[in-house]
């Protein structure tokens, strides 16, 4: 059974770093894209980039220069670094498994709920 | 990037109605595009991929059309678990981008 959990802190200040961990349980580690996603209140679904095991990234442009994804193979998990941020980036945040045989998401965690506000 | 605009944003539906969801897409995406059902406070849950593809485990009484542009999710008869928010999506290029969601709820 394959599960997802992301990890962190639920607030942070506007201009300081947004840091989320996901570990990953079950399942291969070194087959999938590892993709953060988010959702502000209320609205859709962003995909902010995503990471192979090997430590290739790709980022959406509109946060790359914000961005950054690493990748722990030994501990299975990823993490998300977004610097600078402002109440706009106050959403839930996912991180999900992209299936690339398949093109889809097929496992997500929870979601964890970040509200940037001094 | 690839716009995906869905429609309606909302309906209300009856149990046992059936529910046509819209989907287009600002540039031809082929056939990659995935549905999603999201109910309140939990994670997207994926229905259908590759556009008419259903997932597995996921209900018969669910299906997808389309190609290009347009894409259409199809619930041939509503349930009571099937009150949600659904959620297209193209996997043809990143950024992979969602639509803003149709909420169905229950008249």
């Amino acid at each position: 059974q394959v599960q997802l959990q992301e990890t962190g802190p639920g607030l942070v200040k506007p201009s300081e770093t947004l840091s989320l961990t996901c570990t990953v349980s079950g399942g291969s580690f070194t087959t999938y894209f590892w993709t953060w996603i988010r959702q502000p209140p209320g609205k859709g679904l962003e995909c902010i980039g995503y990471i192979y095991y090997g430590g290739s990234t790709n980022y959406n442009p509109s946060l790359e220069s914000r961005l950054t994804i690493s990748v722990d193979t030994s501990k299975k998990q990823f993490s998300l670094q977004l610097t600078s941020v402002t109440a706009a980036d106050t959403a839930v945040y996912y991180c999900a498994r992209y299936d690339y045989r398949g093109n889809f998401f097929d496992y997500w965690g929870q979601g964890i709920l970040v509200t940037v506000s001094s | 990037d690839i716009q995906m605009t869905q429609s309606p944003s909302s309906l209300s539906a009856s149990v046992g109605d059936r529910v046509t969801i819209t989907c287009r897409a600002s540039q031809s995406v082929s056939i990659h595009v995935n549905w999603y059902q999201q109910k309140p406070g939990k994670a997207p849950k994926l229905l259908i991929h590759t556009a008419s593809t259903l997932y597995s485990g996921v209900p018969s009484r669910f299906s997808g059309t389309g190609s290009g542009t347009d894409f259409t999710l199809t619930l041939s008869s509503l349930q009571p678990e099937d009150f949600a928010t659904y959620h297209c999506q193209q996997s043809y290029i990143t950024p992979w981008t969602f639509g803003q969601g149709t909420k169905v709820e229950i008249k």
